[in-house]
């Protein structure tokens, strides 16, 4: 099993609010990524990073900002969220090279 | 702009058969492939992958078939279980700039399989 955890689990939060997505990993990777999911569709990569002191932005452009000051942390953050940012927030993470992704549980935020 | 995509969103099989799920990718430029199982409430799980100069690569009870020429991939799942009832998502290793690669998902295909 993987080792990489996401928390909250469930998020409902008001517009506006500043909240920040957990993302830990004990597998000592370099590599982690932020997908956003939306019910029966693809993954979109919003956030990647190649290690410590390294974010990089992905694919879909995301409000969302993320830093990486510890390899097993790699947390994301709304600095004030919005209904247009309802979605699951998918964490994973990968050596370096390594096509093998794991992923954590997910998070499912809701802005109402 | 996206690279990897399906052909089909929805599969449906009994269970005993053998599943095909396609994928159509567009970047000539990935080194790999890969193949994802997503159950409802999950995150993705890695099932198998396949490099680019490989045209096929068997798992346990899955292949993957590499047709660079028509940039196809496929996944054919044999003697189907209802536990492998799941979205199916196929992804590649894209390079991003240098020797730095990301990860990045196509749309998925709902297989379901009937008793």
């Amino acid at each position: 099993e993987a080792d990489i955890y996401q928390t909250p689990r469930y998020l409902v939060i008001g517009t506006g609010k500043k909240i920040t997505l957990e993302c830990s990993q004990t597998m000592g990777h370099d590599k982690m990524y932020w997908y956003q999911q939306d019910p029966g569709m693809e993954l979109h990569l919003i956030h990647y990073s190649y290690g410590v002191n390294s974010t990089e932005k992905g694919d879909l452009s995301s409000e969302s900002t993320v830093s990486r000051i510890r390899t097993e942390h790699f947390p994301l953050t709304l600095e004030s969220a919005r209904p247009s940012h309802t979605s699951q927030y998918l964490c994973a993470s990968s050596e370096w090279g390594d096509r093998k992704a794991f992923f954590g549980q997910g998070t499912r935020l809701t802005v109402v | 702009g996206e690279s990897v995509g399906l052909h089909l969103p929805t599969l449906s099989v009994q269970e005993g058969d053998n599943s095909i799920i396609n994928c159509a990718y567009s970047n000539s430029a990935s080194d790999y492939f890969i193949w994802y199982k997503q159950e409802s409430g999950k995150g993705p799980q890695f099932i198998i992958d396949i490099r680019s100069n490989m045209d096929k690569r068997q798992g346990q009870r899955v292949t993957v078939l590499l047709n660079k020429t028509v940039k196809h991939l496929s996944l054919q799942i044999a003697a189907t279980q209802p536990g492998d009832s799941a979205v199916y998502f196929c992804a590649e290793n894209m390079r991003s700039g240098g020797s730095n690669y990301k990860l990045t998902f196509g749309k998925g295909t709902l297989l379901t399989v009937n008793p």
